[in-house]
C-alpha cells in the first residue's frame, strides 16, 4: 500500500501564476518530508524539506505547508518560471527503530510551466 | 554537487545473468540508498543502508541484494536479471535519516 501519495500526475500553470503540488501521506510515524525536482535523464535534486515540528518552512519562491492533522503537504512555486518545469516528488521518511532512514517517495508530479 | 558516481552509466545485459551496479561517494556519509524508477511508478526503494554491513531492505527488493563493505561503496546486484529489472536505478546518499539526501546520476539497465 502506498505509504506517500501524489494523485496529480500531472499540472500545468502560465508563467508568473502559483504552482501548488499536493502530496498526502497514510504513516503518522513520518516526521520529516521533503520536496525532489528531476529532469529527464538527470537524477531528482533536493529542493526544500519540512519537519514534522513546522507547519511552513520557506525557501526564495518555494514554500512547504505541513497539515499534520490532514497529513497533507503542498509546495507552492510563486511566481513559476519555465525552468520549473520538471518532475515533482515528495518524500518522507521516519526516525525511530530499524526503519530508521526509510526514503518513501510519491509517484511524482508532472509540472509544466507555459510562457 | 555530492560526490556520487554511479557506474556503469548504462548497461544491456541478458536474461538470467548477474549483473552489479556500484554507488561510489566521497561525502563518508552514512545513508546510501538504491532506488530505481519505472513509468507510473515514480521512485521506488529496493535496499538501504545505515552504515558499513548495516542494511535493510525497501519495498522492492526481491531478486536484489546489496553490500555495503566500505563506507564509500554500495553495490546492488541482481542475482539473475530478469526483463522486469529493466529500469533507470539511482544511488542516493544522506549524512542522517532526517537530511536531504542526494541522488547520483543514474544507470540506465536494459535486460534482454
Amino acid at each position: 500500500d502506498q505509504q506517500v501519495k501524489q494523485n496529480s500526475p500531472s499540472l500545468s500553470v502560465q508563467e508568473g501564476r502559483i504552482s501548488i503540488l499536493n502530496c498526502d501521506y497514510t504513516n503518522s510515524m513520518f516526521d520529516y518530508f521533503l520536496w525532489y525536482k528531476k529532469y529527464p535523464a538527470e537524477g531528482p535534486t533536493f529542493l526544500i524539506s519540512i519537519s514534522s515540528i513546522k507547519d511552513k518552512n520557506e525557501d526564495g519562491r518555494f514554500t512547504v505547508f505541513l497539515n499534520k492533522s490532514a497529513k497533507h503537504l503542498s509546495l507552492h512555486i510563486v511566481p513559476s518560471q519555465p525552468g520549473d518545469s520538471a518532475v515533482y516528488f515528495c518524500a518522507a521518511t521516519l526516525n525511530y527503530g530499524g526503519s530508521q532512514g526509510n526514503l518513501i517517495f510519491g509517484k511524482g508530479t508532472k509540472l509544466s510551466v507555459k510562457p | 554537487d555530492a560526490g556520487i558516481t554511479q557506474s556503469p552509466r548504462h548497461k544491456v545485459t541478458e536474461t538470467g545473468t548477474p549483473v552489479t551496479l556500484r554507488c561510489h561517494q566521497t561525502e563518508n556519509h552514512r545513508y546510501m540508498y538504491w532506488y530505481r524508477q519505472d513509468p507510473g511508478h515514480g521512485l521506488r526503494l529496493i535496499h538501504y543502508s545505515y552504515g558499513v554491513k548495516d542494511t535493510d531492505k525497501g519495498e522492492v527488493s526481491d531478486g536484489y541484494s546489496v553490500s555495503r563493505s566500505k563506507t564509500e561503496d554500495f553495490l546492488l546486484t541482481l542475482e539473475s536479471a530478469t526483463s522486469s529489472q529493466t529500469s533507470v536505478y539511482f544511488c542516493a546518499i544522506s549524512e542522517t535519516a532526517n537530511t536531504e539526501a542526494f541522488f547520483g546520476q543514474g544507470t540506465r539497465l536494459t535486460v534482454v
